[in-house]
């Protein structure tokens, strides 16, 4: 059974810092990796996705990773805003078509 | 471009009802997925939806269930509602492409059981 875990639950940094958002994951036989955000009491909007034969995408000042054999993506988030400020949440696709599993998700607070 | 648009955005019935929450997918995505955010418990995969036809469920029990409709638009039903069933209801749309499919998500349907 696939596990997501990502540390840490939470982050509060000073605006203008870079930063790195940790998810590890316990089945490497994944297909995908998607970071997420989402803003209290709101959907989610997606980030970034990585496909299994990827090993980074970036996207303005986003720039996700993933080492598919030590089960782990990192997501860098550089000179961070307060409008940053959001639930950060990692989720991969499996063996089981169409399931993703999600981590519990790091809360980040961005301090002006 | 519309996004996902979920119906409605606020559902409060008491417990042994039924629910009925709706979902649009973005034009032309044939994918609909569904996911429940209960406080405490992160996201769980509840139901994929693909060209009509129910794809694989999550570990609910039966009386979560939902269909898809010709114009992929998506509904879940929860029948027999319990206290536990209150969460945040997360439609998501796809068009699906394996591996490669990025999910786009609409803004959800908050359920309270009393």
């Amino acid at each position: 059974k696939q596990e997501v875990t990502q540390i840490p639950a939470a982050l509060s940094v000073p605006e203008g810092e870079n930063l790195v958002l940790n998810c590890s994951f316990t089945d490497s036989a994944i297909y995908n990796l998607q970071w997420f955000r989402q803003d209290p009491g709101k959907g989610l909007t997606s980030l970034l996705l990585i496909q299994s034969s990827q090993r980074e995408q970036t996207s303005g000042r986003l720039n996700a990773s993933l080492d598919k054999s030590s089960g782990r993506s990192t997501l860098y988030i550089a000179a961070s805003q307060p409008g940053d400020s959001a639930t950060y949440l990692c989720a991969v696709e499996g063996t089981n078509a169409g399931k993703s599993t999600f981590g519990d998700g790091t809360t980040l607070t961005v301090k002006p | 471009e519309a996004g996902v648009t979920q119906s409605p955005t606020h559902l409060i019935k008491t417990r042994g009802q039924q629910a009925t929450l709706r979902c649009s997918p973005i034009s032309g995505h044939t994918s609909v997925y569904w996911y429940q955010q209960a406080l405490g418990l992160g996201l769980q995969f509840l139901l994929w939806y693909d060209e009509g036809e129910e794809r694989n469920r999550g570990n609910f029990p039966p009386r979560f269930s939902g269909r898809q409709f010709p114009n992929y638009s998506s509904e879940l039903n929860v029948n027999a509602l319990e206290l536990e069933d209150s969460a945040l209801y997360l439609c998501a749309s796809s068009l699906w492409d394996r591996g490669a499919d990025t999910q786009y998500f609409g803004p959800g349907t908050r359920l309270t059981v009393l």
